[in-house]
Formats: structure tokens, sequence, C-alpha cells
């Protein structure tokens, strides 16, 4: 069975500093990889994915996440903190024929101080 | 193109009773999920449909049940809610594997908070 960790449930960092949140992953098979964010009281929405193609991954609003098959890691990284990226950031992995469901991770929320 | 919707967006329900919720997935999607995301957790997979029928499950008793419609969309039924079912629950719908427009992420609504008291 496939399974993510996110390490650190809380991170804060300075408006304009970089931005790391950690993600690893566990899966006997090739993985299908994805970063989602939810703002409060809202859905998901896809930040990136990694399917195979080019391990590093550029996303939307300044974020991108490189895939370590050595590292079984998936980080997520933006160079410099806007105060609109503070929200709950989840790392998912699926795995398998068809691909039915994804596996979250508990979350890493962040916060971002002026 | 419209996103998925789902409703209610919050409901209150007491201990034992029943609830239905409902989800319209996106334009050109055929199957749908549902996901549990408790207060401070990251969502669960619930159960997968295609075609109207559950095609993938996860660990979650059978007084969880769903249907999936002609047009594509969806119920989650939960019979004899606990206070531990309270949270928010998504929808997520994706293209078919067989329609090629598959590219691996699933589009998600907006959640139904449930509150059991």
């Amino acid at each position: 069975a496939q399974s993510v960790t996110q390490l650190g449930s809380h991170v804060s960092v300075s408006e304009g500093a970089l931005v790391l949140l950690r993600c690893n992953y566990s899966s006997s098979v090739p993985p299908y990889l994805f970063w989602y964010v939810q703002y409060p009281n809202q859905g998901l929405q896809l930040l990136l994915k990694y399917t195979s193609a080019a391990t590093l991954v550029k996303g939307i609003n300044g974020f991108e996440a490189e895939f370590k098959k050595s590292e079984t890691s998936f980080h997520l990284t933006k160079p410099s903190a806007h105060m609109s990226d503070a929200a709950e950031y989840f790392c998912a992995v699926s795995v398998g024929t068809g691909r039915r469901a994804l596996t979250f991770g508990s979350g890493t929320r962040l916060q971002v101080q002026p | 193109e419209t996103g998925v919707t789902q409703s209610p967006t919050h409901l209150i329900k007491t201990r034992g009773q029943q609830v239905t919720l409902r989800c319209s997935s996106q334009s050109g999607h055929n199957t749908v999920s549902w996901y549990q995301q408790a207060l401070g957790q990251g969502p669960q997979f619930i159960f997968q449909y295609y075609r109207e029928e559950e095609n993938g499950r996860g660990n979650f008793p059978p007084r969880f049940s769903g249907l999936q419609f002609p047009n594509y969309s969806s119920e989650l039924n939960v019979n004899a809610l606990e206070l531990d079912d309270s949270a928010l629950y998504l929808c997520a719908s994706r293209p078919g594997l067989a329609t090629g427009d598959y590219t691996g992420e699933l589009f998600f609504g907006e959640g139904s908070r449930l509150t059991v008291l």
C-alpha cells in the first residue's frame, strides 16, 4: 500500500522568504504525485503534478516540486513567499491500475509573516 | 466549463440520523469519487463511481453508500450517523481512463461540511 508523510504540520516563513514544504512517499510501483492547496472553507486546488515525465515540475502561483526517486521525496518550493500563499498544503500519491484513489498526507499549514 | 458543485454546503444532524450529500461532476467527467476530511487531517478516500457502479472503496463501513446517475452526478449517503462522521465531505471528478483525457489529477468541489451532534 502507498503512503505519504508530510514533515511539519505547521511552517511559518516571512514574506519574501523561501518556502519549503516536505513530502515523502512510499510506493512499490511508480507513483503519480500531486500537491494540492486548500484555502479556509474551500475545496482542494491542484498546484502541480508529477506523472512520470520531467522530474522538476512547475505549477501555479510560482510553486515547483522535484521528484527524487532515490529519496522517495516530492518537496514543494517557492523562492519568495507572498501573504496570499497562507493556506493548507497537501501532498498526495496515486498508484496502480486505474489509479482509483489519492492517498493524502496529513497536510502542512503555511503561515506567512509580514 | 462548469466545475464540481456540491450541496448542501453546511448541515447539522443528530446521532443516528441519515444524510444525503449531492455532487455534480465537472463537464465531461464520468468518474466521481468521495473523500472525508476530518478536522486537521488530510482527505481520506471513501469510494469511487464509474458508469454508475462503485469500482473502488476505502476503509469505510457499509453505512457509507453511494449512487451515480446517468448524467454522472452522484450522491453520498451515510446511515446511522456517529459523532465521528463530523467532517468536510469532498466530491471529486475526472475523465475516465478510456477517454484518453485523464491526466492524473482529481478536480474537487468545495465540500459539504457535516456536523453531527
